[in-house]
């Protein structure tokens, strides 16, 4: 099974702060990754898929990168709507898995 | 417009089972991956199981049998029917479509249901 290690789990930064999470998978996962945004008490929400790839309707201040082991998805300006927890998602091979959520709050 | 709604969760003693529905709109189940997805109170995102459209299914080990996704097509209603429940099971079940790119289907998760909670205690 491809394990999903994000970090940091908690990140604090002011308001207009680029924001940067990461996500190393076990084993090479192709740029088969996602990223979600989860609100709390909502479901997910999908921002990323193919490590870069906007889904439509995601404010563009959101990207992805990165290949083989290592992701990151970036904020390029923190905004007070965007306080919520990330999720990455391998979907290379099943079992799918997640990442254990990166927690992003406003200084 | 495109929506799931999810129903059937509840609080189930240990050993017993539970069926959790999942009613589209806006598009066809049969026509797409759909998956369901589980999250324990507090903790993160756990894929359960996905139902291919050609009905080739798979499952996260700790659920396989005891867990069955199905779908009826003419309801346009996801399914996933559990049994032999543990307290490990207690999670809110989200059903999700998979994201449809290009004509390919791929196990990105684009439409998510509201959830339901299943709670698995004596």
């Amino acid at each position: 099974d491809i394990q999903m290690t994000q970090s940091p789990s908690t990140l604090s930064a002011s308001v207009g702060d680029r924001v940067t999470i990461t996500c190393r998978a076990s084993q090479s996962i192709s740029s088969w990754l996602a990223w979600y945004q989860q609100k709390p008490g909502k479901a997910p929400n999908l921002l990323i898929y193919k490590a870069s790839s906007l889904e439509r309707g995601v404010p563009s201040r959101f990207s992805g990168s990165g290949s083989g082991t290592e992701y990151t998805l970036s904020i390029s300006s923190l905004q007070p709507d965007d306080v919520a927890t990330y999720y990455c998602q391998q979907y290379n091979h099943y079992p799918l898995s997640f990442g254990g959520g990166t927690k992003v709050e406003i200084k | 417009e495109v929506q799931l709604v999810e129903s059937g969760g509840g609080l189930v003693q240990p050993g017993g089972s539970l069926r959790l529905s999942c009613a589209a709109s806006g598009f066809t189940v049969s026509s797409n991956y759909m998956s369901w997805v589980r999250q324990a109170p507090g903790k993160g995102l756990e894929w359960v199981s996905v139902i291919y459209s050609a009905g080739t299914t798979h499952y996260t080990d700790s659920v396989k049998d005891r867990f069955t996704i199905s779908r009826d097509n003419s309801k346009n209603t996801l399914f996933l029917q559990m049994s032999s429940l543990r307290a490990e099971d207690t999670a809110i079940y989200y059903c999700a479509r998979g994201l449809h790119d290009y004509g390919d289907y791929f196990d990105v998760f684009d439409i998510w249901g509201q959830g339901t909670m299943v709670t698995v205690s004596s």
